[in-house]
């Protein structure tokens, strides 16, 4: 299977830890993409990486939320002291750069996270 | 703010009928709009795309509409078929106008293809 990867699939955690989430992009893909989904709503922005530089952040991604992707393939998004309202599905997207700048992003599967 | 709209929840039609899911945006900078398909428990699957220097594009049974003046795309899925239950996005860049790269999303909806 040569499409992105998410792990963990699913994570529950108590409310106060960290947690880690690790996307392995599809070979060759320079730019990666992480999303956050809530019930009812579509996928929202977090991050966006070109090869190994973060590009983008959205507001959305607090002090608690960092995100590294150190050789510029798999990328990591860590939450420290989760709260309740971090509950969520994450995303990870990658795409190629081609000259235009016309890319669709191609998703994993997701890691659900639960915090109790 | 919502940016991308979509004002359907959800949508039924029957099978061999076409289908037809609706999309308003708001922010002009907007140049890149894609439809997404979702199953339970799985990614957005891309589905098909349109830049804004067109009005329509087409791949099989789905064409994708866009209507700049009134900022309004459409997916027409012609004939629907059960598989084609789902939800489906509707999502929206700014990359070559706005420098982002990021899409935004509407909220999508939920397509039932009955036999």
């Amino acid at each position: 299977d040569t499409g992105v990867s998410q792990n963990p699939r699913h994570k529950i955690t108590k409310r106060g830890q960290n947690v880690t989430f690790r996307c392995d992009p599809i070979s060759e893909h320079n730019r990666l993409y992480w999303y956050r989904q809530t019930l009812g709503q579509g996928p929202e922005f977090l991050t966006y990486f070109q090869n190994e530089a973060q590009l983008e952040k959205s507001r959305l991604l607090s002090d608690r939320f960092s995100a590294e992707r150190p050789k510029g393939s798999f990328s990591t998004l860590e939450i420290q002291r989760t709260e309740q309202g971090d509950s969520a599905m994450y995303l990870c997207a990658s795409s190629p750069w081609v000259a235009e700048p016309y890319n669709e992003q191609f998703f994993g599967p997701g890691t659900r996270l639960t915090v109790l | 703010d919502q940016q991308v709209k979509q004002n359907s929840p959800s949508l039924s039609v029957q099978e061999g009928r076409i289908s037809i899911l609706n999309c308003d945006y708001t922010n002009s900078m907007f140049d890149y709009f894609l439809w997404y398909k979702k199953y339970p428990a799985e990614g957005p699957t891309f589905l098909i795309s349109i830049s804004s220097i067109k009005d329509k594009n087409e791949d099989g049974r789905f064409t994708v509409f866009l209507n700049k003046s009134a900022k309004h795309l459409s997916l027409h899925i012609v004939p629907s078929q059960p598989g084609d239950s789902a939800v489906y996005f509707c999502a929206a860049s700014a990359g070559a106008q706005g420098g982002s790269e990021k899409l935004v999303f509407g909220k999508g909806t939920k397509l039932t293809v009955n036999p």
